[in-house]
């Protein structure tokens, strides 16, 4: 069974500066997907950012990146010079390409950005 | 990517009584999810809902509590019946007509049973 752990019940961290956020997760299935979501206050699900099992390189998009270290198992995301708008809550998510099953997440991370 | 319109965004409720959620999707999808998050948590699925067969329900959850309609490739609905505090959460419905086959998720119903 797939599981997704966020050791990280909360963070912060200053404006302008960059934080990482865990994320691991054990599967047996060789083809997945890894996510990540921001969830503001609203209650809305943003999707972030995607990284492919196969993926060679890591995944980035503008500010998100994602740290995927295959054989460890992780998929740390890393927002660069954070800004007051991305304190939410953050879940890392995984789904297994060939089942085409549900996605699964993580508790989450609230992260909170400090003036 | 699908863009799903769900509603009602938030209501306060009385114990006892049903609430029906509804989430349209701007294009035809093959299945469609949903999902409650109690205060504090991360989401867990409900139910997966595919067009013209009956919900595939998770552990914990059963039609007769969270009885579900698929009529056609775009709408869904999500009926909290006999509602008690305990069923104060928000509720997400979800496809996969996202980026990188993720899922697209509506804007959720924030749930509140007094």
């Amino acid at each position: 069974a797939q599981k997704i752990t966020q050791t990280q019940p909360g963070m912060f961290v200053q404006e302008k500066e960059a934080v990482t956020l865990d994320c691991t997760y054990d599967t047996s299935d060789q083809s997945y997907g890894l996510f990540w979501y921001k969830q503001p206050s609203s209650g809305e699900m943003i999707f972030l950012i995607y990284q492919g099992s196969y993926d060679e390189q890591n995944a980035t998009e503008g500010r998100y990146s994602l740290n995927f270290q295959k054989a460890r198992k992780s998929a740390n995301l890393v927002i660069s010079a954070s800004q007051l708008g991305d304190s939410a809550m953050y879940f890392c998510a995984m789904r297994d390409m060939y089942n085409n099953n549900d996605m699964r997440f993580g508790a989450g991370t609230r992260l909170t950005v400090k003036p | 990517s699908a863009v799903i319109s769900q509603k009602p965004s938030r209501d306060i409720c009385q114990r006892g009584t049903s609430l029906t959620i509804q989430c349209q999707v701007d294009s035809q999808v093959t299945m469609m999810f949903w999902y409650r998050q109690q205060p504090g948590q991360s989401l867990t699925l409900i139910a997966t809902a595919n067009q013209g067969s009956e919900a595939t329900y998770e552990s914990g959850f059963v039609i007769d509590k969270f009885p579900i309609s698929r009529p056609n490739l775009t709408f869904s609905t999500l009926t909290v019946s006999n509602m008690s505090p305990e069923d104060s959460s928000i509720y997400l419905c979800s496809t996969r007509g996202g980026p990188n086959y993720g899922y697209t998720f509506g804007s959720g119903t924030r749930l509140t049973v007094v």
